[in-house]
């Protein structure tokens, strides 16, 4: 099983909707979660950092954390095209550092 | 505030050569990690410095190796070059060393053939 698990997608959306993005990890002991958007041939862009159970907003970005269930996801309202890209969920842990573990991505495509 | 700069961008290298690729954090980042990405195996991390000393290191084999200078400054090089390593190459600078904001940079595309 991998560490850090996405579905691959494509997650296709019309304009203007939401956009729902999950990761499950399997390591309990995980501490910081992050959203990094990635478009084709750039790096990754972080987006949102999540460090406690709740909700936490910026923008048309929301982050959801449940460590019991350990999931964490990203909502994206309204979405527009220009939100066309692959989305990576990734993960820190307990005493080391800044090593992030990153799942395999989430495409997503937001048709006009 | 300039972002995390990488140097070079693109290269072709033939195998068996090696090469070495620079990153220079965000200014006041102490801690540099080095990521790779291939289609295949997605993003995987290598290595991480802070403070000029090596916290963690990923699963990769010992012709992947990294430094960082002083100033922050980090250099990562790869010996005997392999079809496999052909890749996107990520430096990624955070402030501190506890797993807070980690940007990254624009990546070298490394070639190798």
């Amino acid at each position: 099983q991998k560490e850090v698990e996405q579905n691959s997608g494509p997650l296709s959306v019309p304009e203007g909707a939401i956009a729902s993005l999950n990761c499950t990890y399997s390591d309990r002991v995980s501490q910081s979660f992050f959203w990094y958007r990635q478009y084709s041939g750039k790096s990754p862009e972080l987006i949102m950092s999540i460090y406690s159970n709740g909700d936490k907003e910026d923008g048309r970005f929301t982050a959801q954390l449940n460590k019991a269930s350990q999931y964490v996801s990203l909502l994206i309202r309204d979405s527009q095209p220009s939100d066309s890209a692959t989305y990576l969920c990734a993960v820190t842990h307990n005493n080391a550092g800044n090593m992030l573990t990153f799942g395999g991505g989430t495409r997503l495509m937001v048709k006009p | 505030k300039a972002g995390v700069t990488q140097t070079p961008r693109y290269l072709i290298k033939t195998r068996g050569q090696q090469v070495t690729l620079s990153c220079s954090p965000i200014s006041g980042h102490r801690s540099v990690s080095w990521y790779q990405q291939t289609p295949g195996q997605g993003l995987q991390f290598l290595f991480e410095y802070f403070s000029e000393t090596q916290r963690n290191k990923g699963n990769f084999p010992g012709r992947f190796s990294g430094r960082q200078f002083s100033n922050s400054r980090s250099e990562m090089n790869v010996s005997t070059l392999e079809l496999g390593d052909s890749a996107l190459y990520l430096c990624a600078s955070s402030p501190t060393g506890d797993g807070n904001t980690i940007y990254f940079g624009e990546g070298s595309w490394l070639t190798v053939v």
